[in-house]
């Protein structure tokens, strides 16, 4: 069984500095790690993602996450917060290998930008 | 154009009555998804599919149907609505071991 905790529900930052948003994962094989984003009243679209390639991932937006297996963490990181950043995060863990039930998601992490 | 589209997009029914959510997709993903997102619940697993005419269910799958007759569609029904049921809805698709995309997203209340 895989599972998703994000450690934070809220997160508030001022703008110009940087973002934490902090996950653990927990997956009995090597999981796919996704980071999306969800607007108020839009769907989920997709900030990057991690497939046993590169430790360290770029998204879009300037966001960028870094898989540490000893840790069985992918927190996702931005140097300098802008306003429109200000939305829902999920982490999310896929491991198509444990059973085909779908991707499983954190609780969401909420981003407050503070002007 | 390319893409998931959801339909509709905002639907009130009264509860008893049956309500299908429509999904479809131009990509021949293999992989389908439905899923609610309730608030302080994030989203959940109602039913997925990995192949036409093949589906399973996810975490809150009681009182939904699903089918998957074409590739590109994946409709859910909500049999018998109840007021439990009012949530946003979320159609995904994906093929293996790559990212999912989603819809819009479908608002659904239930009175």
């Amino acid at each position: 069984a895989q599972s998703v905790t994000q450690l934070d529900s809220h997160v508030s930052v001022s703008e110009g500095t940087p973002v934490l948003l902090r996950c653990n994962y927990s997956s009995s094989y090597s999981p796919s790690l996704f980071w999306y984003v969800q607007h108020p009243n839009k769907g989920l679209q997709l900030l990057l993602k991690y497939t046993s390639a590169a430790t360290l991932v770029k998204g879009i937006n300037g966001f960028e996450a870094e898989f540490k297996k000893s840790e069985t963490s992918f927190h996702l990181t931005k140097p300098s917060a802008h306003m429109s950043d200000a939305a829902e995060y999920f982490c999310v863990v896929s491991d198509l290998r444990g059973g085909a039930d779908g991707l499983t998601f954190g609780k969401g992490t909420h981003l407050i930008i503070q002007p | 154009d390319a893409g998931i589209t959801q339909s509709p997009r905002y639907k009130i029914t009264e509860t008893g009555r049956q309500v299908t959510l429509m999904c479809h997709q131009t990509w021949s993903h293999s992989y389908m998804f439905w899923y609610r997102q309730d608030l302080g619940h994030g989203l959940r697993l109602i039913y997925y599919s990995a192949a036409a005419d093949i589906t399973d269910k996810g975490e809150v799958p009681d009182g939904y149907v699903v089918s998957r007759s074409k590739t590109e569609n994946f409709p859910l029904t909500l049999e018998s609505a109840t007021r439990s049921q009012t949530s946003v809805y979320f159609c995904a698709s994906r093929d293996r071991d790559t990212e999912a995309f989603f819809g819009q997203g479908t608002r659904l209340t239930v009175v």
